[in-house]
């Protein structure tokens, strides 16, 4: 079935290092993903999303990118700090959908 | 807090006994929505409200599940004759446009 996945379950970096988190999908109908931080005990967080429309994001130290051709993903962080340290999923959906699609999750750990 | 807020946060029953969730959305957000999470997995979708009417239903919510939304404002998730297999995170989150902002979630142990 399609689904949303993710390449690496366990990401760890050192503080003040960029932070780069990849999402592969494959649904070639989403057009619209989001990125959610959850820590733990804690429900998802947003973080930031894009549409299929576009292939760069950016937000405050989070900038996304979209490569619709190999249906991929990606979170970067710069400079993490420990307060980043929590587990991202990507999310995908589809015009016309309600429900999202969620991958299984990346747990980052930022190394003091 | 203006975010999503559910209760209780956390419950712990007896396989066999009912219980009961709710889920206050933020305000003035139509549309709300059911997920459950397990230990390291993401969210998946159980069932949609937008208003008072559910108009979509996972096959994961089986007979033993209900959720409602009487007014269009709270909503409830009940689950009968809990079973070991419904321990998880159950997570409701809310949407303004595109986006889905979750709450704190409740976390159910079915011993």
């Amino acid at each position: 079935g399609e689904s949303v996945g993710l390449h690496l379950p366990t990401l760890s970096v050192q503080e003040g290092d960029n932070s780069i988190i990849n999402c592969a999908y494959s649904n070639s109908a989403s057009d619209y993903f989001i990125w959610y931080k959850q820590e733990s005990g804690k429900g998802p967080q947003f973080i930031i999303d894009i549409r299929s429309n576009m292939d760069k994001r950016q937000g405050q130290r989070v900038t996304v990118l979209l490569n619709k051709t190999v249906k991929h993903l990606s979170l970067q962080i710069a400079a993490t700090q420990p307060g980043d340290s929590a587990v991202y999923f990507c999310a995908e959906n589809q015009t016309g959908r309600r429900a999202l699609t969620f991958g299984s999750g990346t747990r980052l750990q930022v190394q003091p | 807090d203006t975010g999503v807020s559910q209760d209780p946060r956390h419950k712990i029953t007896k396989r066999g006994q009912n219980v009961t969730f709710r889920c206050d959305p933020i305000s003035e957000h139509n549309r709300l929505y059911w997920y459950r999470q397990t230990l390291g997995q993401g969210p998946e979708f159980l069932t949609y409200f937008q208003n008072e009417a559910q108009l979509e239903k996972s096959r994961l919510l089986s007979d033993r599940f209900s959720a409602e939304r009487p007014k269009g404002s709270f909503s409830t998730l009940e689950i009968q004759r809990t079973e070991q297999g419904d321990s998880a995170m159950y997570l409701c989150a809310s949407q303004v446009q595109e986006t889905q902002y979750f709450g704190p979630g409740t976390r159910l142990l079915v011993l």
